[in-house]
């Protein structure tokens, strides 16, 4: 079956840099995402790995072992506005399509 | 980015009422539109996922007839919450998804309030 496991919550401070964990398991593989969701609103895009290594994308990268079923998300210079929820999801085609979504992380950022 | 509007962005209403929420891709064609449900500090729940002209497919205990959803065109879906009941009070977001990426593209969301 699918599931995905992560973090409930994590603590770091501003300046920082976080890493947040996400291991899967996927009838097939058809890549990973990450999204950042805030309080209240909508879950954003922040990326997707479909080969192994990392990707930087800015003060955010995402890295992925497909052998492992393991990825993370890598928060650098850590600021307030970073405190959200991190979602890990993995794509599945069985049949139909969905998207698999971990429970997500919690970040608090703190001064 | 592609952009997925949703309406209304907050709703009250009587228990017993049906409310209406539309989602709407507006500058691509949603071959594919998702539904979830998302309680205060919960993930996101797949409710059912729709494809323009058929009929959606909904995920284990969720009641189609209590959730419709109609996906009659390429850029629009809709979330009728029938006999609204205070437990369905959430936070529902739509998503959509076109043919040639695994990507969705959430809209910012509907809070309901079932009073």
């Amino acid at each position: 079956g699918q599931n995905i496991d992560q973090p409930t919550e994590m603590t770091a401070t501003e300046g920082a840099i976080v890493q947040i964990n996400c291991t899967y398991q996927t009838s097939g593989f058809n890549g990973l995402f990450w999204y950042q969701q805030h309080a209240g609103e909508a879950p954003t895009f922040l990326s997707y790995n479909v080969l192994d290594g990392l990707e930087e994308k800015g003060r955010f990268s995402s890295f992925l072992s497909r052998s492992k079923g393991y990825s993370y998300l890598l928060l650098k210079e850590l600021q307030m506005k970073d405190s959200a929820s991190y979602l890990c999801a993995a794509p599945e085609r069985t049949g139909g399509f969905k998207t698999i979504f971990g429970a997500g992380t919690r970040l608090f950022v703190k001064a | 980015g592609a952009v997925v509007s949703q309406h209304p962005s907050w709703v009250i209403c009587k228990s017993g009422t049906s409310v209406k929420i539309e989602c709407r891709s507006l500058d691509f064609q949603a071959t594919t539109m998702f539904w979830y449900r998302q309680f205060p500090k919960q993930s996101l729940m797949l409710m059912a996922t729709s494809n323009e002209g058929s009929k959606a497919t909904y995920e284990q205990g969720v009641e189609k007839d209590k959730f419709l959803i109609n996906h009659a065109s390429l850029t629009l879906s809709t979330l009728t919450v029938t006999s609204a009941h205070p437990e369905d009070s959430s936070f529902y977001i739509c998503s959509a998804k076109g043919d040639y990426s695994y990507e969705q593209y959430f809209g910012p969301g509907t809070r309901l309030t079932v009073t």
